[in-house]
């Protein structure tokens, strides 16, 4: 089975600088996705950013980008020009590219909480 | 509509009774999942419908917890004899997955649950 690992609990940054998180994983698969989910304190499950693992060029959204090393299963986001409104939890997930049965679940990692500091 | 809706968005039960939360996923989205969050906690997996396979039951917590999906669209979590540590956010999302097709989940707002 598939697991995803968030070893940071908790990080700060201060506004304006750079901070990456990291998330690790275990599988035995060659195709599949990742994502990076962003939470605030409203609760509402916002995507930051998504790879896919056939992609060998990381992905960019804006300040966002991750750091995807398929063979070290490693997929670190990477947040730059840090802004208040980033302060949330930050969830790392895994899913298979196979669909159907319990394959094509969307597994979770337990969450890293980002504080930025004005 | 344009967005997953969860409903109802809080919920304060006793406990012994039975709830229900429903979720209304995305128009034409084949996936369908359930996650729990306790407070300050990560998504705890329940339940994964995807199209017309049999679904994935396996983090469902005991038998009190069982969810349906009516024609392959809404979705009904229903707990029964609710206790305590049923309290919880539980969250639904969907998505469109398929061969050669695969987007990301779109969460809707949660019910918060509260046994008393």
């Amino acid at each position: 089975a598939q697991t995803v690992t968030q070893s940071q609990p908790e990080m700060s940054v201060q506004e304006a600088e750079t901070v990456t998180l990291s998330c690790t994983y275990d599988t035995s698969e060659s195709d599949y996705y990742l994502f990076w989910y962003k939470q605030p304190p409203s609760r509402q499950m916002i995507l930051v950013i998504r790879q896919e693992a056939y992609k060998q060029q990381n992905a960019t959204e804006n300040r966002f980008s991750v750091n995807f090393q398929k063979a070290a299963k490693s997929f670190s986001l990477k947040i730059s020009d840090s802004q208040l409104g980033d302060a949330a939890m930050y969830f790392c997930a895994y899913r298979s590219a196979m669909y159907g049965g319990s394959q094509g679940n969307l597994i979770f990692g337990k969450g890293t909480k980002l504080s930025v500091k004005p | 509509g344009a967005g997953v809706s969860q409903s109802p968005s809080n919920k304060v039960t006793e406990k012994g009774k039975d709830v229900e939360l429903r979720c209304d996923p995305i128009s034409g989205h084949t996936a369908l999942y359930w996650y729990r969050q306790s407070l300050g906690q990560g998504l705890e997996f329940l339940i994964y419908f995807q199209g017309n396979s049999a679904p994935d039951k396996s983090g469902l917590p005991s038998d009190r917890f069982s969810a349906e999906r009516t024609g392959g669209s809404v979705s009904t979590l229903t707990i029964q004899r609710t206790q305590q540590e049923d309290s919880a956010v539980y969250l639904c999302a969907s998505s469109l997955v398929g061969h050669l097709t695969n987007t990301e989940a779109f969460f809707g707002q949660g019910t918060r649950l509260t046994v008393v």
